[in-house]
């Protein structure tokens, strides 16, 4: 079946530093792609998304690109901040049922 | 809203009991989506719902595993027997009929231990 892979944690960065977090996927055609954000004790929120190839997904400073020639949806962040710290996960969907996440790549940002 | 509620957030048990855990999605959706997160396997899904029905429970890890969604305005999944390798945080999660795939919204979760 179709699987997600992120860049492996923990990613450990001081603050203001730049951030990526790799993520690939394995689904053939045009799925959607989306990042999560799990906050300590909560449940994961939509981060940012995309539905077609080449756009760019945005928010909170965060931003990813959909590659399909590559199959990759990488998270970047120019400068983080402490408050950033949380578990990131990568998901693809096709339809319009269910997704299917990464492993999830847990972030510390130290001041 | 009060977003997705789960109870309770934290159950502890001992090996062989029962465990219920209780799911109320947000008023109006009409998928509901069980998950188990673990720090080995990450997050899975374990079945699905749309209306009530149960659409795709091939994440269930197996027949101790049971989900119910008597109505749309509530939902368990139990586990018996429990068995320590159940230990994980499960979460819920709800979707209204015409969103698309990825606007699921998360309850807080519940964390089992399994002693």
């Amino acid at each position: 079946g179709d699987s997600v892979t992120q860049m492996e944690g923990p990613v450990t960065l001081s603050e203001e530093a730049f951030l990526t977090i790799n993520c690939t996927y394995t689904a053939t055609g045009y799925p959607s792609l989306f990042w999560y954000v799990q906050y300590p004790g909560e449940g994961l929120q939509l981060l940012l998304k995309a539905t077609k190839a080449d756009d760019k997904g945005s928010n909170k400073g965060f931003e990813a690109t959909y590659r399909k020639e590559t199959t990759s949806f990488h998270l970047e962040k120019g400068s983080v901040q402490v408050s950033d710290s949380a578990v990131y996960f990568c998901a693809e969907g096709q339809g319009a049922q269910k997704l299917v996440f990464g492993q999830g790549t847990r972030l510390t940002i130290n001041p | 809203d009060a977003g997705v509620i789960q109870s309770p957030r934290h159950e502890v048990t001992e090996m062989g009991q029962e465990v219920t855990l209780r799911c109320k999605p947000i008023s109006g959706h009409n998928s509901l989506f069980w998950y188990r997160q673990t720090m080995m396997r990450g997050l899975e899904l374990l079945i699905y719902f749309n209306n009530n029905v149960p659409i795709d429970d091939s994440g269930m890890p197996e027949d101790r595993f049971s989900a119910k969604m008597p109505n749309a305005s509530f939902s368990t999944l139990k586990i018996q027997p429990s068995e320590p390798r159940d230990s994980a945080v499960y979460f819920c999660a709800s979707r209204a009929t015409s969103g698309r795939a990825e606007e699921q919204y998360f309850g807080p979760g519940t964390r089992l231990t399994v002693t």
